[in-house]
């Protein structure tokens, strides 16, 4: 089946530090990936929908400036969380279309 | 509007007993049912999932499910869980295999030794 590769697993950044979290299609040429947003005993929500060659769909409540999303391959998505603050600090995990999840990113804004 | 409700938070059952977790959706379209596990600290595995035909999935694991429309429901069984079942257990909708997902909030489970 598909594979999804996500880095990093885990990441401790200093406030107002920007983290890049990637997430690769291993085996899928995927035009869109998901990003989700995790909270601590919360389930997953949709942050945004990143697209191959064009801009990302957001979500309503979501800042596209804090989260950027880019997609400039078939099989390569990226998240930078910008100007991290400790309210960011969440599980982010992406997946591809066929709905296959990366590991996820454990991410601590101290 | 579309969403996923699982009632139950946590759920507690005794090794080598049955299990049931409870799955509604609202979903504006043919829904696209999932099941998902996930571990603490993990990422997600998908246990099963509905698109079409028999309407009783096998997957992983040893999990099963039932969609059932007139209900809009697709309960997660499993005859006899294991110790290593304890995890979190997420159902999701979406539209084709493209359109993004909506996920219930989650089920903890817990089995006793």
């Amino acid at each position: 089946g598909a594979v999804v590769s996500q880095h990093p697993s885990w990441v401790i950044c200093k406030s107002g530090t920007s983290v890049k979290i990637e997430c690769r299609s291993l085996d899928f040429q995927a035009t869109t990936m998901f990003w989700y947003r995790q909270f601590p005993k919360q389930s997953l929500m949709l942050m945004a929908t990143s697209n191959e060659g064009s801009k990302a769909t957001y979500e309503q409540g979501v800042e596209k400036d804090k989260f950027l999303i880019n997609h400039a391959s078939l099989t390569l998505s990226t998240l930078t969380v910008t100007s991290a603050h400790p309210e960011d600090s969440s599980f982010y995990i992406c997946s591809d279309p066929s709905h296959t999840f990366g590991s996820g990113t454990r991410l601590t804004v101290v | 509007a579309q969403s996923v409700t699982q009632p139950d938070i946590h759920i507690t059952v005794s090794e080598g007993a049955s299990l049931e977790l409870r799955c509604n959706y609202s979903y504006g379209a043919t829904p696209y049912l999932f099941w998902y596990v996930q571990s603490p600290g993990q990422g997600l595995q998908l246990l099963l999932k509905y698109f079409s035909g028999d309407t009783l999935v096998q997957g992983i694991k040893g999990f099963e499910a039932e969609f059932k429309r007139s209900q809009s429901s697709f309960n997660l069984r499993k005859p006899s869980v294991h110790w290593s079942d304890a995890a979190e257990y997420f159902c999701a909708v979406g539209g084709n295999n493209f359109n993004k997902f909506y996920f219930g909030s989650g089920t903890k489970l817990n089995v006793k030794p």
